[in-house]
C-alpha cells in the first residue's frame, strides 16, 4: 500500500504571503505509460466536505484561483498558495490515485499569522 | 448541478449494523464510478470503498473488508454502504464521492462530494 506523508502538520502565514505544503508518497505515483502523476490536492473548510483543487499533480480544477499551484513528480509534491487570502484558511490534503487502496496524506492546517 | 445526499447515519451500538445511502442527481449516475470516504471526528480522510459504474467491480479498504459492502442501484440513482459488526473505530462522517468522468475506474480522484452522514458507535 502507498503511504502519503504531509508536512508540516500546520503552518501560519501572513496575509499575502506564500504558503507551501509538502506531500511525499512511499512509492512513485508517476505512471510511465502516460507520464502522469496520480496525485490530487484538496481543501477542506470546517463543516464542509473536501473540494478538489489540483489533479494530475499540477492541473488546476476549473474555478480554482490561480494562486493555487501544484508541482512535483514521482514521490515528492508541493502545493503552493502564492498569496494567502483569508478564505484560504482550511486543512489541505494530498491523495494518491495511482493504485487502490487510495490514500490521503494526514492533512496540513493553514492559518493566518 | 451534481448533488450527492447521504443518509442513514445515526447512533448505533458496537457489533450492530447500519446501511448508508447516497442519493445522486445532476449527472448520468449509471456512467460513473463512486466511492465512500470517511473522516473520524477531528481526524483526516480515509478511503473506504469503490464501485464501478455497472457495479461489477468493487474494492474495499482492508480496515472494512469482510464487514462493509458497497453496492448501487442504477435504477434508483442511489449508492449504498452496508456496514456490519460496527466498532468504535468506525465512528466517522461518511461521504460519498464521485469520479470526475466515466473514463475513471477505482484509480481516481473525486470531483464531487456529498455533505456526509455521521455514524456514532457507542454503547
Amino acid at each position: 500500500d502507498i503511504v502519503m506523508t504531509q508536512s508540516p502538520d500546520s503552518l501560519a502565514v501572513s496575509l499575502g504571503e506564500r504558503a507551501t505544503i509538502n506531500c511525499k508518497s512511499s512509492q512513485s505515483v508517476l505512471y510511465s505509460s502516460n507520464n502522469k502523476n496520480y496525485l490530487a490536492w484538496y481543501q477542506q473548510k470546517p463543516g464542509q466536505p473536501p473540494k478538489v483543487l489540483i489533479y494530475w499533480a499540477s492541473t488546476r480544477e476549473f474555478g480554482v484561483p490561480d494562486r493555487f499551484s501544484g508541482s512535483g513528480s514521482g514521490t515528492d509534491f508541493t502545493l503552493t498558495i502564492s498569496s494567502l487570502q483569508a478564505e484560504d484558511v482550511a486543512v489541505y490534503y494530498c491523495q494518491q490515485y495511482y493504485t487502490t487502496p487510495l490514500a490521503f496524506g494526514g492533512g496540513t492546517k493553514v492559518e493566518i499569522k | 448541478q451534481v448533488q450527492l445526499v447521504e443518509s442513514g447515519g445515526g447512533v448505533v451500538q458496537p457489533g450492530t449494523s447500519l446501511r448508508l445511502s447516497c442519493a445522486a442527481s445532476g449527472f448520468t449516475f449509471s456512467n460513473y464510478g463512486l466511492h465512500w470516504v470517511r473522516q473520524a471526528p477531528g481526524k483526516g480522510l480515509e478511503w473506504v470503498a469503490f464501485i464501478s459504474y455497472h457495479g461489477n467491480n468493487k474494492y474495499h479498504a482492508d480496515s472494512v473488508k469482510d464487514r462493509f459492502t458497497i453496492s448501487r442501484d442504477n435504477s434508483k440513482n442511489t449508492l449504498y454502504l452496508q456496514m456490519n459488526s460496527l466498532s468504535a473505530e468506525d465512528a466517522a462522517v461518511y461521504y460519498c464521492a464521485k469520479n470526475p468522468s466515466p473514463d475513471y475506474g477505482g484509480n481516481s480522484y473525486f470531483d464531487d462530494w456529498g455533505q456526509g452522514t455521521l455514524v456514532t458507535v457507542s454503547s
